[in-house]
């Protein structure tokens, strides 16, 4: 069954700090991933989109990795900002026009 | 312009209402999407337009009913709805639809069903 889990459920830094959230998927046969930020009531804004052959992404103060053998990815965070409080969202792009959606990490940084 | 545009950002409808939510954007994508979005959940899909055409269907009631006048503008028009369609609409959309595509969303829009 394709599967995409995201961990933590929740997290809670302080603003400045970094941090990384990960994503495992079982999704076969595999496109593409995606990282989405989501805040609260409005759409997902992307961030990243790797593809097999890319093990690495960024996107600002956003760095995206993949291990396509172990079929993980993580989302790293630098020195981060009030404004980065939102759900990351990990999306894994499947056969035709799949994409599967993990339940996302929501992530609160505090002054 | 990179922008998907979403009208109106907040509908409250009774149960025997009829009305529609409007969704453009102007950067020539030929796939446009509709996803619902509850709380605290991911976006799912919900009907898929590639080139005008209705693509996907993933088996949505009959009260909901997807129109694309355009290459330009998707519709979602609703009727008779339940208080459980309470949520987030979201419309995206892609250059193509082939799921190696980037989404582009608009900023959704909160329907509450009374």
């Amino acid at each position: 069954k394709n599967q995409v889990e995201q961990s933590p459920q929740s997290l809670i830094i302080l603003e400045g700090k970094n941090c990384t959230l990960q994503c495992n998927y079982t999704v076969s046969p595999f496109s593409n991933l995606r990282w989405y930020k989501q805040d609260t009531g409005r759409g997902p804004v992307s961030l990243t989109i790797m593809t097999f052959s890319e093990n690495t992404k960024s996107n600002g103060r956003y760095t995206a990795t993949l291990d396509a053998d172990t079929k993980q990815s993580s989302l790293h965070i630098t020195a981060s900002q009030l404004s980065d409080s939102a759900s990351y969202i990990c999306v894994v792009g499947g056969s035709n026009y799949q994409l599967i959606w993990g339940a996302g990490t929501k992530l609160i940084i505090k002054p | 312009d990179t922008e998907v545009t979403q009208t109106p950002k907040h509908l409250v409808m009774g149960m025997t209402n009829k009305k529609s939510l409007k969704c453009e954007q102007h950067m020539g994508h030929r796939a446009m999407y509709w996803y619902k979005q509850k709380a605290k959940k991911p976006p799912e899909l919900m009907f898929v337009y590639s080139y005008e055409k209705l693509s996907i269907n993933e088996s949505v009631p009959s009260r909901f009913s997807p129109e694309c006048p355009n290459s330009s503008l998707l519709n979602l028009h609703l009727h008779a709805l339940q208080p459980e369609d309470s949520a987030l609409y979201l419309c995206a959309s892609s250059q193509d639809f082939l799921v190696t595509g980037e989404l582009f969303f608009g900023e959704g829009s909160r329907l509450t069903v009374l």
